[in-house]
């Protein structure tokens, strides 16, 4: 299995603009996570899913920060407008019991 | 949620030595606990995990040792190697959160030739 894949890897965008991240979880995988890592703030969860249907998200900072999983093979994370506060590294981690396997990370600097 | 701390920000350590790092939960309602290592520009890996009805595991080359009484949690690298320089994070579920994990700040681990 290839494991977590996301896309892209690495995103620069001005300030205001649309982003969209996108992943890929290990097949069979029924429960999907995105976290947002920066120094300041280390590794917090934004949102989880679970069987496409998104449970908490609790985690997410704004409305301008939305979610979605339309099927079992993707997600998307999408931030309108970016903001430079907004620069960090995006994980997307899928898990089928406890252990959460983490893609590589979209890094997201806005400018 | 509640919060994960560690001690040590940063760790130095000569190869082959054993390295610990250490880690306090707040949150008394956790079960579960997973201590993942993050080399640079990749995504958390596990190491390791425990049960809160254990106060002891070990894989290969790492233990993880828990405390309840003091809400503490360590890794234990033994014969430290350079490719174990990475960051550690322990992580935490409460016990009625299936998947929902808080992570700690991380620790640094560098392991000098």
């Amino acid at each position: 299995d290839a494991g977590v894949i996301q896309s892209p890897r690495h995103e620069v965008t001005e300030m205001g603009q649309e982003v969209t991240l996108r992943c890929k979880p290990i097949s069979g995988h029924d429960y999907l996570f995105w976290y947002r890592q920066t120094m300041m703030r280390g590794l917090e969860l934004l949102i989880y899913f679970n069987n496409n249907v998104p449970i908490d998200d609790s985690g997410m900072p704004e409305d301008r920060f939305s979610a979605k999983m339309p099927n079992a093979s993707f997600s998307t994370l999408k931030i309108q407008p970016s903001e430079p506060r907004d620069s960090a590294v995006y994980f997307c981690a899928s898990s089928l019991k406890s252990e959460q396997y983490f893609g590589p990370g979209t890094r997201l600097t806005v400018t | 949620g509640e919060s994960v701390g560690l001690h040590l920000p940063t760790l130095s350590v000569q190869e082959g030595d054993n390295s610990i790092i250490n880690c306090a939960y707040s949150n008394s309602a956790s079960d579960y606990f997973i201590w993942y290592k993050q080399e640079s520009g990749k995504g958390p890996q596990f190491i390791i995990d425990i049960r809160s009805n254990m106060d002891k595991r070990q894989g290969q080359r790492v233990t993880v040792l828990l405390n309840k009484t003091v809400k503490h949690l360590s890794l234990q690298i033994a014969a430290t190697q350079p490719g174990d320089s990475a960051v550690y994070f322990c992580a935490e579920k409460e016990v009625w959160n299936f998947n929902k994990f808080y992570f700690g700040s991380g620790t640094k681990l560098n392991v000098k030739p």
